[in-house]
Order: structure tokens, then sequence, then C-alpha cells
């Protein structure tokens, strides 16, 4: 079955700086991608979706890549900010009605 | 307006008790799903409902029941609680359960389960 895997490790940066977070499947390539931040005691919000057909992806500051070749997808926060900290997910839809998400991405933004 | 609501956000209970989370949302959604997130923040399904009906049951051990009443309304209900259940629980809501923009999830503040 399709396992995603995030890097276990906290992410560390200086404000201002760009975040770049993976994501890498293992099976056959989604027909999409989404990014969820999970801040600490709440559920996770989702951010950004990509298509298959879809290389790159934008939303303000957020900017989500789809590459099927490598089974991997990048999350990058441009700018940083301490406001930005928090768990970042990877998920994707496995068919019917099942979502499977990596264990996440903890982020540190320092000011 | 909470979208997506779960009560209550703790429950501290005994090892054998029966206990039930409730979870209602108002975006009108047709599926509703409920996930469990261990101490590895894994976030990992166990039931998902649409139209009330049971579609996904993740190999979740029968102590756990889950009940839609209505599509608005996913209810959790864990007879004979065991130390391995601790955890938070996290309801969610979809438009439905197809693919793309229509899959996005919207989840509750969570519920954190300690099992005595």
């Amino acid at each position: 079955s399709q396992k995603i895997e995030q890097n276990s490790e906290a992410l560390n940066i200086q404000e201002g700086k760009t975040a770049t977070l993976t994501c890498n499947y293992t099976n056959y390539s989604p027909a999409y991608l989404q990014w969820y931040r999970q801040d600490p005691g709440r559920g996770p919000v989702f951010l950004l979706l990509i298509r298959e057909n879809e290389k790159e992806k934008r939303k303000e500051r957020l900017k989500v890549t789809f590459d099927t070749t490598l089974k991997q997808s990048l999350f990058h926060i441009t700018a940083s900010q301490p406001a930005d900290s928090a768990t970042y997910l990877c998920a994707l839809h496995e068919g019917g009605f099942k979502t499977i998400f990596g264990a996440g991405t903890r982020l540190f933004v320092k000011a | 307006d909470t979208a997506v609501s779960q009560t209550p956000k703790y429950l501290v209970t005994q090892m054998g008790n029966d206990k039930s989370i409730k979870c209602e949302q108002n975006l009108g959604h047709d599926t509703m799903y409920w996930y469990k997130q261990d101490s590895k923040k894994f976030l990992k399904i166990m039931f998902s409902y649409n139209n009330k009906e049971l579609i996904i049951n993740e190999t979740v051990p029968n102590r756990f029941s889950p009940k839609s009443p209505d599509k608005a309304h996913l209810n959790l209900h864990i007879n004979s609680l065991e130390l391995g259940d601790s955890a938070v629980y996290f309801c969610a809501s979809s438009q439905d359960g197809a693919g793309g923009a229509l899959n996005i999830q919207y989840f509750g503040a969570g519920t954190r389960l300690s099992v005595l």
C-alpha cells in the first residue's frame, strides 16, 4: 500500500529565509496531493492542493511542486515568519473515501 | 461559528470504562471521518462515512463503534478502554469522498483521550 515519508526531524530556519519541506511517496502517483498545517492542540488545516498534471501551485508565500518522476512534492514558504512555525502534513487520496497522511515535519522559524 | 466541532476536548478515564466522543459539522458535507493521532503524531484513518453509511473501517478493534444518526453527525463510542487507546481523536468532514477539491478535509479541534 501507499506510504508517505516526510522528514521526521524538525526544520529550524531564520526568519526571512525560505523553508522547504519534502514529501515522498512510495507507490503509484496519486491524482493529486494536499498539504495541511497543524498547530499544537489543534486539528490540521488545509493549505494547498496540487494535481498530477500541475508542476507548481502558489498561494501567497506558499508554493508546492509535484514531481511524479521523483515521486515527490516540495512545499516552500518564502519570507518565513515566526508565525509559520507549525507541523506541516502531506496527504494523498488513496481512492474511495480514504486519505492517508504523512507524519509531518515540524518547522521552527526563529526571529 | 465552528465548522467541525467535537466534544469533549479532553477525556480522562480508567481502563475498562466505556466512553463516547461526539462530532458535528455544519458545512453541509456528505462525508465524515474519524482519525487517530498517536504520540508520534501519525494521523491514521479509522472510519469514513458517506451520507450516514459506513464506507471504510480500517481494521479497528470492534470495541470502537461509530454511529452516524444523520450526515451532519458522527459519534464514536469506545468500549472497554485500554491503555493503548490513549491518543488524540480527530473528526473531519469533506464535501464527498471523491478526488480533487471535493476531498479536502476539515478537521475538528480533537479529543485528547487519556486512559489510566
